[in-house]
């Protein structure tokens, strides 16, 4: 699977948007972009994920770039409750029997 | 819908004792996992099965055994403690058809004396 490579902390202001890039230049044309989030040692939460196009749903927006290599998770109105370790994963679907690789990871705090 | 639940939530273990951890789904998810953090780490891959009576080997088993028996449950057992297991285990699960998307357990937290 390919790897990706993440800033290691980011920090925005409540009802601000948070905006985390992950590179991931080494991605295969059957490998999706996934976004988890982990709150404080609670199990990993699913974000979104896409495969090319970009995606959105109620939790936030995926913007993926054209040629692949790179992408930006979107929290439009960041929320303290935002505050987490955001975790982008690149992995096949199907059968690739969820072997996501969870790097270190963006710590982002949201502060008042 | 309780989804992926695991027990205990908290465990404490001495050197050389044997314990397993359990694991149910209730989303009728082929795909089952076990994980494990270690502090201020991400997520490594223990085991894996892809259906009853089917487990194979992660990024770090060495320690630890598996059996699907049914869809439902995973467990994960632990033969002979070591400190160097202390961590903090999760158990995900995912369906068979399109993109992985995991749905994790709440933890096991789990410490070796």
């Amino acid at each position: 699977d390919a790897k990706t490579t993440q800033p290691t902390s980011m920090d925005c202001a409540e009802g601000r948007a948070a905006n985390l890039p992950c590179n991931h230049s080494t991605i295969s044309g059957n490998e999706y972009v996934y976004w988890y989030r982990q709150i404080h040692s609670q199990g990993p939460q699913y974000i979104i994920h896409g495969l090319k196009n970009n995606e959105t749903n109620e939790m936030a927006s995926l913007i993926i770039t054209e040629d692949r290599k790179s992408s930006t998770l979107i929290l439009p109105h960041a929320t303290l409750r935002d505050t987490a370790v955001y975790y982008c994963i690149v992995g096949a679907g199907g059968t690739s029997y969820g072997k996501l690789t969870f790097g270190q990871g963006t710590i982002l705090t949201v502060h008042p | 819908n309780a989804g992926v639940t695991q027990t205990p939530k908290f465990r404490i273990l001495k050197i050389g004792q044997s314990m397993t951890l359990q694991c149910t789904q209730d989303m009728n998810h082929n795909y089952m996992y076990w994980y494990r953090q270690d502090p201020g780490m991400g997520l490594k891959l223990i085991y894996y099965s892809v259906g009853a009576g089917i487990t194979d080997k992660g990024e770090v088993p060495n320690g630890y055994n598996v059996s699907r028996s049914t869809t439902e449950d995973f467990p994960l057992r632990l033969e002979l403690a070591a400190p160097s297991q202390t961590s903090v285990y999760f158990c995900a699960s995912s369906a068979q058809s399109g993109a992985n998307v995991l749905t994790f357990g709440a933890g096991s937290r789990l410490t070796v004396l």
